[in-house]
């Protein structure tokens, strides 16, 4: 049981350049997320989704696209980097419906635009 | 819309000291309320929970209770180690949507 993985850890890219970062979770978790993390921000919900197929926009959605076509993966991916997207990313996922509604978070990926 | 505020930090304390995190919210209806830790280099970890008023969380010595007359979840130990240091976050997921809500965090720092 791995719980939830991300890669890359670590990324350096330029601006204007595309990537995406990649989440799996292998709890069968209906709900995951995508937060990023900046400092003395907090962490702020940039997309969720509470099953396959079913996403929907947080609070920070600009400049950034997710899908969900299996319950285990959720990509984020980002389609014109920009410095404003320097940030640590953290994948989460839950079962609220299953009555666990605490989140457990991926390692992180550090993303640095240039 | 639902908010979570927390004091800011860092907080220095020494080593057995005691340690209090405040934490208020607001939100409609009745949220669910966590504590998450954070340890340098790594992602989030749920500390402790509490799902509905006067409910109290506790894991590792760390305890918080729900107080909705002060839409309070202050986050207590009575004695800190030096294992502690991390940064704190309190957050909040409402009962319709799921979403959480995240305070900005409290680093906490423990000296030997």
């Amino acid at each position: 049981n791995a719980g939830v993985t991300q890669t890359p850890k670590f990324q350096v890219l330029k601006t204007g350049q595309s990537m995406t970062l990649q989440c799996a979770q292998d709890m069968n978790h209906e709900y995951m997320s995508w937060y990023r993390q900046d400092p003395g921000m907090g962490l702020r919900l940039i997309h969720y989704s509470v099953g396959a197929g079913i996403t929907d926009q947080g609070e920070v959605p600009n400049g950034y696209n997710v899908s969900r076509s299996t319950t285990e993966d959720f990509p984020l991916r980002l389609l014109s980097a920009a410095p404003s997207q320097t940030s640590v990313y953290f994948c989460a996922s839950s079962s609220p419906t299953g009555g666990k509604r605490e989140q457990y978070f991926g390692p992180g990926t550090r993303l640095t635009v240039t | 819309g639902n908010s979570v505020t927390q004091m800011e930090g860092p907080v220095t304390l020494s080593e057995e000291a005691f340690l209090t995190i405040n934490c208020t919210y607001t939100a409609t209806g009745y949220p669910s309320l966590f504590w998450y830790v954070q340890y340098p280099g790594e992602g989030l970890q749920l500390l402790l929970k509490a799902t509905k008023a006067d409910d109290k969380g506790s894991n590792k010595g760390f305890e918080a209770t729900y107080r909705k007359e002060t839409t309070s979840f202050h986050l207590e130990k009575g004695s800190v180690q030096v294992s502690d240091s991390a940064v704190y976050f309190c957050a909040l997921s409402d009962n319709l949507t799921y979403k959480y809500i995240f305070g900005t965090g409290t680093r906490l720092k423990v000296l030997a």
